[in-house]
């Protein structure tokens, strides 16, 4: 696609239920990045894929979050058992390949409100 | 570890006056740098990147950033702003440490064009 794609654009749910939250990335880019923004703060990063694989998932808060890239492409999110103070915009990023110099594409991300 | 600190939270100036946004990093290796800029309801944009070539780094849209490592400082300039450069903009830093290619972002500068 044109850029990266993140679905639902917003998703409300109750505490306690589970929320999956789905990325896109940009045709052929290997490297995807999920990131969680709170209100009135930067991004902050939560896991980075490598093709199908996780190389980073150090910044996951805790184990009711999980991420999984199958097939090297499409991402997901996963969030156990919803909490309000995971309400947030969740961002994805691509980019063409991995280093630190490499331009990440973010999607316009997923507002998550926990009621 | 890396860290970046935005100097200011909020910038107001006005239209067709210079403006500056402070950024200091902190990091354990040679450092890439970037500068992002985020619309409201729109997603990350890229404004211009560091990757240890040129001190002084042209953007988009006018904007420059010079890398200075004795000051550990990378902040973003224009000659003269423009209504549409009102935004929040977000200074980030990612490091060469192995397998991990993670962003880290400053907690952002909103920044205000007075006609």
């Amino acid at each position: 696609g044109a850029g990266v794609s993140q679905t639902p654009s917003n998703k409300v749910t109750e505490k306690g239920k589970y929320v999956e939250l789905r990325c896109d990335p940009i045709s052929g880019h290997t490297a995807l990045y999920w990131y969680r923004q709170s209100l009135g703060q930067g991004p902050e990063f939560l896991i980075y894929f490598q093709g199908t694989g996780a190389a980073d998932d150090s910044g996951l808060p805790n184990d009711r979050f999980f991420a999984v890239r199958p097939e090297g492409s499409v991402s997901t999110l996963k969030i156990q058992r919803t909490e309000r103070g995971d309400s947030a915009v969740y961002l994805c990023a691509s980019s063409r390949d991995r280093g630190p110099g490499t331009e990440a594409f973010f999607g316009q991300g997923t507002r998550l409100t926990v009621v | 570890a890396q860290s970046v600190t935005q100097l200011d939270s909020h910038v107001s100036v006005s239209e067709g006056t210079p403006v500056l946004l402070r950024c200091n990093y902190s990091s354990s290796y040679s450092p890439s740098l970037f500068w992002y800029v985020q619309h409201p309801n729109k997603g990350l944009q890229l404004l211009l990147k560091y990757t240890s070539a040129a001190t002084l780094v042209k953007g988009i849209n006018g904007f420059e950033a010079e890398f200075k490592k004795s000051e550990t400082s990378f902040h973003l300039t224009k000659p003269s702003a423009h209504m549409s450069d009102a935004a929040e903009y977000f200074c980030v830093v990612s490091d060469r440490r192995a397998g991990s290619y993670q962003l880290t972002f400053g907690k952002g500068t909103k920044l205000s064009v007075i006609p």
